[in-house]
């Protein structure tokens, strides 16, 4: 058991670029979660995928953002079209019951 | 739906002396209670979780809640600082099972400890 890891931790990106993040759960997990965190706030749930399916979106998951699982073991996160309101740290968390998070990936759009 | 609401934003406390993070929830259905802790730059770790089992739960690091239903209520106690406990920390609330497993966070307390 590695944990949950993500990559890449940091991210600095011009306006208008397209971002992925990549996730890599605990193995066996079957649950992934995705959630935003903003400069002084609590984390913010985006989307939550049981094995490959995508279960549920938040309405925060505008249409620039896409999530993906494709084997049920790794998932993506891409940010099409950045906007600077998109700068946030972004975290993964793996569950079979209780979520166990990554250390996130922090972006900066310029 | 769930929220949680933590009383505030900042606590200081000098080490060995007693901390005491409050959280209360709402929630529509029975709820299970987190909390974890993030140190800087780094991502969230489990202190401690409720699930319906015995409404005073012990963590790690020393730390413990009490699941009060009348009071809705789930703070988070340390008999004694320590300088490492400095971080900040969220309460968060998720309903039971199934696709409402998803976790509500608090907006944090950021917890600082003094000599």
């Amino acid at each position: 058991d590695t944990g949950v890891s993500q990559d890449p931790r940091h991210k600095i990106t011009k306006r208008g670029q397209n971002v992925t993040f990549r996730c890599d759960p605990i193995s066996e997990h079957n649950r992934l979660y995705w959630y935003r965190q903003t400069l002084g706030q609590g984390p913010e749930f985006l989307t939550y995928f049981q094995n490959e399916a995508q279960l549920e979106k938040s309405r925060l998951l505008s249409d620039r953002f896409s999530a993906e699982r494709p084997k049920g073991s790794f998932s993506t996160l891409e940010i099409q079209r950045t906007e600077q309101g998109d700068s946030a740290m972004y975290l993964c968390a793996s569950s079979k019951g209780t979520q166990y998070f990554g250390p996130g990936t922090r972006l900066l759009v310029l | 739906a769930q929220s949680v609401t933590q009383l505030g934003s900042h606590v200081s406390v000098s080490e060995g002396a007693l901390v005491l993070l409050r959280c209360n929830y709402s929630s529509s259905v029975p709820p299970y209670l987190f909390w974890y802790v993030q140190y800087p730059n780094q991502g969230l770790q489990l202190l401690l979780k409720y699930t319906s089992a015995a409404t005073l739960v012990k963590g790690i690091n020393g730390f413990e809640a009490e699941f009060k239903k009348s009071e809705t209520s789930f703070h988070l106690t340390k008999p004694s600082a320590h300088m490492s406990d400095a971080a900040e920390y969220f309460c968060a609330v998720s309903a039971r099972g199934g696709t409402a497993s998803k976790l509500t966070f608090g907006t944090g307390t950021r917890l600082q400890v003094t000599l």
